[in-house]
């Protein structure tokens, strides 16, 4: 199971860190990755983490203003991100990532950019 | 990296069968077996139904099937059902810095 916190309602240029708390299977066996979905809109692959923390990737939207990171001590993912634009407003989900394929998903965590 | 065509929207009677497409480049779904689909209804969370390209998960109904062709990758859902009314996104391993695209979605109506 996967569940995020974090989302909110900010202002554009805010700053704001997303948690993603795993339960249930090794964390530390896995890479993570964030997937965002603006509202009515589609899927965007947004980060990738790999199990220890040693290899990330971002897509070129967020590249520079987002980052991400684990904690496999306490099996929960993050993502900070900063310099928000209206554009970032989406649902972000945290998903359980086996070669690029997302078996696991959490609920999603409302982030809304508005000035 | 740009997404993939799928048709925004597909439909069919109880019991019959539709097919949605998912078309990338050679660089990405005709480069790789990692083409995944997933399942969507309304304010939930995406599920994934198929996986490198044919694979199904554990307890997902073998009524969902995927193929590939060259750049095009297709999920057939047979038996059409109420419950399968619902929004599909497909997306492909690009091997790159962007790591994985995503289809536009499609949008699948029972009659």
């Amino acid at each position: 199971q996967l569940v995020e916190s974090g989302g909110g309602l900010l202002q554009p240029g805010g700053s704001l860190r997303l948690s993603c708390t795993a339960s249930g299977f090794a964390f530390n066996r896995y890479s993570m990755t964030w997937v965002r979905q603006a509202p009515g809109k589609g899927l965007e692959w947004v980060s990738v983490i790999s199990n220890n923390g040693g290899s990330t990737k971002y897509a070129d939207s967020v590249r520079g203003r987002f980052g991400i990171s684990r904690d496999n001590s306490k099996n929960t993912l993050f993502l900070q991100m900063n310099s928000l634009r209206v554009d970032d407003t989406a649902t972000y989900y945290c998903a359980r990532d086996s070669y690029s394929n997302f078996d696991v998903w959490g609920r999603g965590t409302l982030v809304s950019v508005s000035s | 990296q740009s997404a993939l065509t799928q048709p925004p929207s597909a439909s069919g009677s109880p019991g019959q069968s539709v097919t949605i497409s998912c078309t990338g480049t050679s660089s990405d779904v005709g480069a790789y077996n990692y083409v995944s689909w997933y399942q969507q209804h309304p304010g939930k969370a995406p599920k994934l139904i198929i996986y490198e390209v044919t694979k199904r998960p554990s307890g997902v109904s073998p009524r969902f099937s995927g193929s590939k062709s060259g750049n095009t990758a297709s999920l057939t859902v047979s038996g059409l059902q109420a419950e399968d009314e619902a929004d599909y996104f497909c997306s492909s391993y690009t091997g790159g810095m962007n790591y994985v695209v995503f289809g536009g979605g499609t949008k699948v109506t029972v009659l």
